[in-house]
């Protein structure tokens, strides 16, 4: 158990749908990372959070946002869902900003149908 | 422009062998690896990394190895054991980006599935 938290599991829907994804860091950790990870492929960097302000960002599409709270946990809203959103996403927390090792959650299954 | 390579997407080891499991880089930037693993249906796992000053690090049964000028490297499973069986994600990362405040991203590559058979 890394201490990461992702909720849901499991999340099917509809085509032009939105869902949101959440995860809660470790404790003690401040930033947060999203990767999206679809079939055969490796993890994508989509966007990392640190102390609640948006540090990096990636291939992060339009449809896509994210936050992090004063918490310190994180939502990923995804909107306009299109077939090829099906993904797992995952996200991971570190201490900082710095080298320091990514610990992953669990992930989140999402299906678009 | 896939930056991070795994060649292998699969590879089958005896118990008690090495397992060696490869990995290329295109971006000379990157100065950090690191080695994750992956069982079905859980997260990445961290395994070991390794810095660019560095040409090797030991951990236990796993060493990395780093060859700059190749612009590869390596995880060593020694010996492997049915447990390692996973898939095995390399991912690099540069200061660069950290330094100028570019954040921590990590670019992974597309795994390789190691079956350790009895």
């Amino acid at each position: 158990d890394s201490g990461v938290t992702q909720t849901p599991k499991h999340l099917i829907t509809a085509t032009g749908q939105r869902v949101t994804l959440r995860c809660s860091p470790r404790s003690g950790d401040l930033s947060v990372y999203w990767y999206q990870q679809s079939l055969d492929q490796g993890l994508q960097f989509l966007i990392q959070y640190y102390n609640g302000e948006e540090r990096a960002k990636g291939n992060i599409l339009e449809r896509f946002s994210a936050q992090q709270f004063p918490d310190l946990h994180s939502e990923l809203n995804l909107s306009s869902l299109e077939l090829g959103d099906s993904a797992l996403y995952f996200c991971a927390s570190s201490v900082g900003t710095v080298r320091e090792t990514q610990y992953f959650g669990p992930g989140t299954r999402l299906l678009v149908l | 422009d896939q930056q991070v390579k795994q060649n292998s997407p699969s590879l089958s080891v005896q118990e008690g062998r090495i397992s060696i499991l490869n990995c290329d880089y295109t971006n000379s930037m990157f100065d950090y690896f690191l080695w994750y693993k992956k069982y079905p249906a859980e997260g990445p796992t961290f395994l070991i990394s390794i810095s660019s000053i560095k040409d090797k690090n030991e951990d236990g049964r796993f060493t990395v190895f780093l060859n700059k000028s190749a612009k590869h490297l390596s995880l060593h499973i020694v010996p492997s054991q049915p447990g390692d069986s996973a898939v095995y994600f390399c991912a690099a990362s540069t200061s660069i980006l950290i330094l100028t405040g570019g954040g921590n991203k990590l670019t992974f590559g597309t795994g390789t599935q190691l079956k350790v058979e009895l």
